[in-house]
C-alpha cells in the first residue's frame, strides 16, 4: 500500500532563516505531487505541484520554491522565511486521478 | 472557474444528533467533489467523493453527501453525531490542470460535539 512522509513534523525558525520540508511516498511511482499552506483559521491554498521528476509549476508567487530530485519526493523551500509563512504544511499525492491522498503535515512557526 | 463555499465556520451539535455540514460550488463543467477531514495537527483525510453516477455518496464512519446539481450543493450529513466527529471538514471541488487535478477547498468548517 501506498505511503506519504513528511518531516520534520514541527519546526521553528527565525525570520530570515532558510527552509527545508521534505516530503517522500512509499508504494507507488510517478506520482503527481502536491505542496499545500494552511494558515491559521483558513483553508488550504495550493502552492506547487509536480507531474514529473523536475517539473515543478507554481501557484502562488511567493518566496517559497519546490523541487522534485527524484521520482517520490518533493521538497519545498525557502532562502528566507518570513513571519507570514508560518502555518501548517500539507503535502498530497494522486495517481493521475482527482483523488489526493495527504500527507501527516510540518507545523511551521517563523519568529 | 470553480470555487466552493461552507457556510459556518463552526458547526456545534449534541452527541446523538444530526450533523449536517453545509457545501455549495461553483463549477463550469460537471464537478468531481469531495469531503475531507482533519483532526488536529493531522493531514487530510478523504471522508467521500462523488465523481459520476449515484447521487447519494456514502463514506467512511457512518457520513454521507447528496450531489444536489440544481442546487449547486454537496451537503455533508450524519445522523447520530459522536465525540470522535469533533474535526474540522473541508469540501472540495476538482479542476482539471494540463496532465493533474487541481483541488480547491473551501475554508473549512469546524464540527464541536456537546456530550
Amino acid at each position: 500500500s501506498q505511503t506519504i512522509h513528511q518531516w520534520p513534523a514541527t519546526l521553528v525558525q527565525p525570520v530570515g532563516s532558510p527552509l527545508s520540508l521534505e516530503c517522500t511516498v512509499e508504494g507507488t511511482s510517478n506520482p503527481n505531487l502536491y505542496w499545500y499552506r494552511q494558515a491559521a483559521g483558513r483553508g488550504l491554498q495550493l502552492l506547487f505541484y509536480s507531474v514529473g521528476i523536475g517539473q515543478i509549476s507554481s501557484e502562488v508567487p511567493q518566496n517559497l520554491s519546490a523541487s522534485r530530485p527524484q521520482d517520490r519526493q518533493f521538497i519545498l523551500s525557502s532562502k528566507k522565511l518570513l513571519l507570514s509563512d508560518s502555518g501548517f504544511y500539507l503535502c498530497a499525492w494522486s495517481p493521475g486521478t482527482n483523488e489526493q491522498f495527504f500527507g501527516p503535515g510540518t507545523r511551521l512557526t517563523v519568529l | 472557474a470553480q470555487s466552493v463555499t461552507q457556510l459556518g465556520s463552526h458547526v456545534s451539535v449534541s452527541e446523538g444528533a444530526l450533523v449536517l455540514l453545509r457545501c455549495n460550488y461553483s463549477s463550469s463543467v460537471p464537478p468531481y467533489l469531495f469531503w475531507y477531514v482533519q483532526y488536529p495537527n493531522q493531514g487530510l483525510q478523504l471522508l467521500l467523493k462523488y465523481t459520476t453516477g449515484a447521487t447519494l455518496v456514502k463514506g467512511i464512519n457512518g457520513f454521507e453527501a447528496e450531489f444536489k446539481k440544481s442546487e449547486t450543493s454537496f451537503h455533508l450529513t450524519k445522523p447520530s453525531a459522536h465525540m470522535s466527529d469533533a474535526a474540522e471538514y473541508f469540501c472540495a471541488v476538482t479542476l482539471r490542470m494540463d496532465s493533474s487535478y487541481k483541488l480547491i477547498f473551501g475554508s473549512g468548517t469546524r464540527l464541536l460535539v456537546r456530550p
